[in-house]
């Protein structure tokens, strides 16, 4: 079977940085991808690594280890708009199928 | 940029009922288009994707099944409801140079 293993819940306060990490063990690997999801809306599009390393876009950076099956996720200067899950979705081959982990919930305080 | 439309927003259907969820895309053409199923507070489960008209893979052996009648035209249907299918239901088209999803808004359904 596919497992993405993520950590349930964070809490961080607003200002700070927070890392969520990733784990995976899939029969295919092609990509690591992460997606944000306020409550009650859609997921929306935040990151993708084929090759080992980090990715970095504006406040947020993503990172992945093919060899250690092992991403992560940086989120720099919090805001509380960043309080949403997160979840991280492993590209199963070239083509088509995106396997999501269980998500994490992050909330940001003041 | 992909605009994906997904009815109805919101419905509540008895055990044994039929269901039907519609998604349409904008945008773009030929695109692989993707249902899933989210648990409250949970992940996103595939259920079917599909590569072109009329070519449907399925993730999970279940009583719901999906159709592509037109390119950017996918349908999620049951004949008979269970509770156990309550969640909320995305549609999702990808842009494949960056490997990246569009989601509809969602279906939510509530079997009772």
């Amino acid at each position: 079977g596919q497992s993405l293993e993520q950590p349930s819940e964070v809490t961080a306060v607003e200002g700070a940085i927070v890392q969520i990490n990733c784990t995976y063990q899939t029969s295919g690997f092609y990509g690591l991808s992460w997606y944000q999801q306020h409550d009650g809306g859609a997921p929306t599009f935040l990151s993708y690594n084929a090759l080992d390393g980090l990715e970095e876009t504006g406040r947020f950076s993503s990172f992945l280890s093919r060899s250690d099956s092992y991403g992560y996720l940086l989120l720099q200067e919090l805001q509380m708009k960043d309080s949403a899950s997160y979840f991280c979705a492993v590209l199963m081959d070239s083509s088509y199928k995106l396997i999501f982990g269980s998500g994490t919930r992050l909330l940001v305080r003041p | 940029s992909q605009t994906i439309h997904q009815w109805p927003a919101t419905l509540v259907q008895p055990v044994g009922s039929p269901l039907s969820l519609e998604c349409t895309v904008e945008g773009t053409s030929n695109p692989n288009l993707y249902w899933y199923r989210q648990a409250a507070g949970r992940g996103l489960q595939l259920l079917f994707y599909s590569v072109g008209i009329g070519q449907i893979s399925s993730e999970v052996p279940q009583n719901l099944s999906a159709s592509r009648p037109q390119d950017r035209q996918f349908i999620l249907s049951s004949k008979k409801l269970l509770l156990s299918d309550s969640g909320f239901y995305l549609c999702a088209s990808d842009r494949p140079v960056r490997r990246e999803l569009f989601f509809g808004e969602g279906s939510r359904l509530t079997v009772l």
